[in-house]
């Protein structure tokens, strides 16, 4: 089966670091995908990790550790319309589909 | 860029109707995937098909179906609606490695 889990919710401060979690327990691994969700929108894809290491995309970057079944997303220079949800999903070794994480929920604060 | 288009943006049918979402892309991409959103339980997997006439079983089938009679249209079909389906419903294409969505359904059964 797959499980992958990740904070439901975190604050943080304009212009600051936060930095998104994500553990996974999955049957077989092709990928590890990002996306951000902003409210009453579609899922937008934000990065790719298929190997070990970080993944640097502007003020985005994603991590990867296959052997702990782990990433995260880091998010700089917060801005407020970085306010969104974020989606952790894994590609398993069946094809293409994704399985999701509950998402978390970023709130950007002046 | 790809687009994945969902018919409508907002549903509201009643209990026992039969109900079709449609999804339509335009990059002739081989795959597409059905999910449903809801608070706290994430994306899940409904349907996916990798082909023409193909489809496969996701996570969460039951009182679903799913039919793909031409490449670039793949449709769910809610067979006797009920209120425990009122849900956000996204479908998605691959992209890349990663999927596409569409802006997705909010369906409401009363």
């Amino acid at each position: 089966g797959q499980n992958i889990d990740q904070p439901t919710e975190m604050t943080a401060t304009e212009g600051a670091i936060v930095q998104i979690n994500c553990t996974y327990q999955t049957s077989g691994f092709n990928g590890l995908f990002w996306y951000q969700q902003h409210a009453g929108e579609a899922p937008t894809f934000l990065s790719y990790n298929v190997l070990d290491g970080l993944e640097e995309k502007g003020r985005f970057s994603s991590f990867l550790s296959r052997s702990k079944g782990y990433s995260y997303l880091l998010l700089k220079e917060l801005q407020m319309k970085d306010s969104a949800s974020y989606l952790c999903a894994v590609s398993g070794a069946a094809g293409n589909k994704l399985t999701f994480g509950g998402g978390t929920r970023v709130l950007v604060k002046p | 860029d790809v687009k994945v288009t969902q018919s409508s943006r907002y549903l509201v049918k009643r209990t026992g109707e039969k109900v079709f979402l449609e999804c339509v892309q335009d990059m002739d991409h081989e795959n597409m995937f059905w999910y449903r959103q809801d608070p706290g339980l994430g994306l899940r997997l409904i349907y996916f098909s990798y082909d023409v006439k193909m489809k496969e079983k996701g996570d969460i089938p039951e009182g679903y179906s799913v039919s793909r009679e031409k490449k670039e249209r793949f449709s769910l079909i809610l067979e006797s609606a009920s209120t425990n389906q009122t849900s956000m419903y996204l479908c998605a294409s691959i992209r890349d490695q990663g999927y596409t969505f569409g802006s997705g359904t909010r369906l409401t059964v009363v």
